[in-house]
């Protein structure tokens, strides 16, 4: 059945430095990529989104890789800041909405 | 516009019991999803109706099913509570972008159950 890896589960990067999160999807008919951030004892919240006909998108500080023919996908966050301490869920969706989430990325940001 | 809205959003709950969570979708959104969320096992997705039918269903047992209403608000039944479903349950609504295709989900802020 459809399936989402990702990795690392648990991330920690130092103030200012990147952070890269990266995902495997199964189903070759996934067509949209979205990324949800989710702080502590809050609801997950769309960050950013990539559909299959693209490589690559950017919305400041955060892009969005993909890969179609290795069913890779990954975000990218650069120069980070306390406030990107979350966890981060990628996901994968033919256009029936039905969406794969991944297990989830605990990143967290030292000062 | 206002959010997706859950209630309630905490609820506790003793094993063989069941319990209805609700769902109020983003006006407009025909869509809702609904989803388990536990620290081991991440985001589940269990069901999602669009126009008062199911369109797509996830890898629950049978004690776990919905409804949705003509105004697209939806219900989660859970019969026979387990020690296992204490969970976060979220549900998110979504709208079909011509354009696109493709039907980008909001979340609630859930409800959380805690069965003893």
């Amino acid at each position: 059945g459809e399936n989402v890896e990702q990795h690392p589960s648990t991330l920690s990067v130092q103030e200012g430095d990147s952070a890269v999160i990266k995902c495997t999807y199964s189903d070759s008919a996934s067509n949209y990529f979205p990324w949800y951030k989710q702080e502590l004892g809050k609801r997950p919240q769309l960050i950013i989104d990539i559909r299959s006909n693209v490589g690559e998108k950017k919305d400041q500080r955060i892009a969005v890789t993909l890969n179609k023919t290795a069913k890779h996908f990954s975000l990218h966050i650069t120069e980070t800041q306390p406030e990107d301490s979350a966890v981060y869920f990628c996901a994968a969706s033919t256009s029936a909405s039905k969406i794969i989430f991944g297990s989830g990325t605990r990143l967290s940001i030292r000062p | 516009k206002a959010g997706v809205t859950q209630t309630p959003r905490y609820l506790i709950k003793t094993r063989g019991q069941q319990v209805t969570l609700s769902c109020s979708p983003i006006s407009g959104h025909r869509s809702v999803s609904w989803y388990q969320q536990t620290p081991g096992q991440g985001l589940q997705f269990l069901f999602e109706y669009f126009s008062e039918t199911q369109r797509n269903k996830g890898n629950f047992p049978g004690r776990f099913s919905g409804r949705q209403f003509s105004n697209s608000r939806s219900e989660m039944n859970v019969s026979t509570l387990e020690l296992g479903d204490s969970a976060l349950y979220l549900c998110a609504s979504s709208l079909l972008a011509r354009d696109t295709g493709q039907e980008t989900q909001y979340f609630g802020p859930g409800t959380r159950l805690l069965v003893l």
